[in-house]
């Protein structure tokens, strides 16, 4: 079974509009981390967000936002005010303890954000 | 600038050949990582790396091999007995494996292509 689940292969989002972005995970860890990454068409994965496990309050930066929602196991990506420079791939990512004391990341198949002007 | 550097950037290879990509990083990470992407596949784990001459398999280790002689450096072999070894290749790197909170970092990735 999938650990991350991104359901929407597609999105579009008009310019200056909000788009929510979906995730879901599966996990029995009670410690875990949730990252956003956006890959341009150039292939270089960038992070956008962090959200732990542990944290009670959604976190922010800039115009992005996630909406954690740790009993349904979802933590979905919010952009505001999109831009024709969002228009790229987003990967939800996880990380859990593996082996060894370490926490792997593990990802998505990723969602196709295309902002129209 | 510190950061992630792949090379080469595209790669052709004629089948039966072993290829080797180089990953270097300047950030003084302990942690290194090998993905593959595939289209609508997302980042499939090959090998991992949490120190120097250590690392261990990922989920798609077969026909694959690496090496960790120097913090810096984390080379990725794909070898002969890679079946289908056309993909993109990503590194990334993190501050410690055993930290939870820690953001990957990555290179610009290495695209691979078998004629």
């Amino acid at each position: 079974a999938q650990k991350i689940t991104q359901t929407q292969p597609g999105m579009f989002v008009q310019e200056k509009e909000a788009v929510t972005l979906d995730c879901t995970y599966d996990t029995s860890d009670q410690s875990y981390g949730l990252f956003w990454y956006k890959q341009p068409s150039s292939g270089e994965m960038i992070f956008l967000i962090y959200q732990g496990s542990y944290d009670e309050q959604n976190a922010t930066e800039g115009r992005y936002s996630l909406n954690f929602q740790k009993a349904r196991k979802s933590a979905n990506l919010v952009i505001s005010a999109s831009q024709l420079g969002d228009s790229a791939m987003y990967f939800c990512a996880m990380r859990e303890a593996a082996s060894g004391g370490s926490y792997i990341p593990t990802f998505g198949r990723g969602t196709s954000l295309i902002v129209h002007p | 600038d510190g950061g992630i550097t792949q090379s080469p950037k595209y790669l052709f290879r004629k089948e039966g050949q072993n290829v080797t990509l180089s990953c270097e990083q300047n950030l003084n990470h302990d942690a290194m990582y090998w993905y593959r992407q595939d289209p609508g596949q997302g980042l499939r784990l090959i090998y991992y790396s949490q120190i120097v001459n250590d690392f261990q398999k990922g989920d798609i280790a077969e026909g694959y091999s690496v090496s960790r002689e120097k913090k810096e450096s984390f080379p990725l072999t794909v070898t002969s007995a890679q079946k289908n070894p056309t993909a993109f290749y990503l590194c990334a790197s993190t501050v410690l494996a055993g930290v939870l909170t820690g953001e990957l970092f990555f290179g610009e990735g290495s695209r691979l292509t078998v004629l």
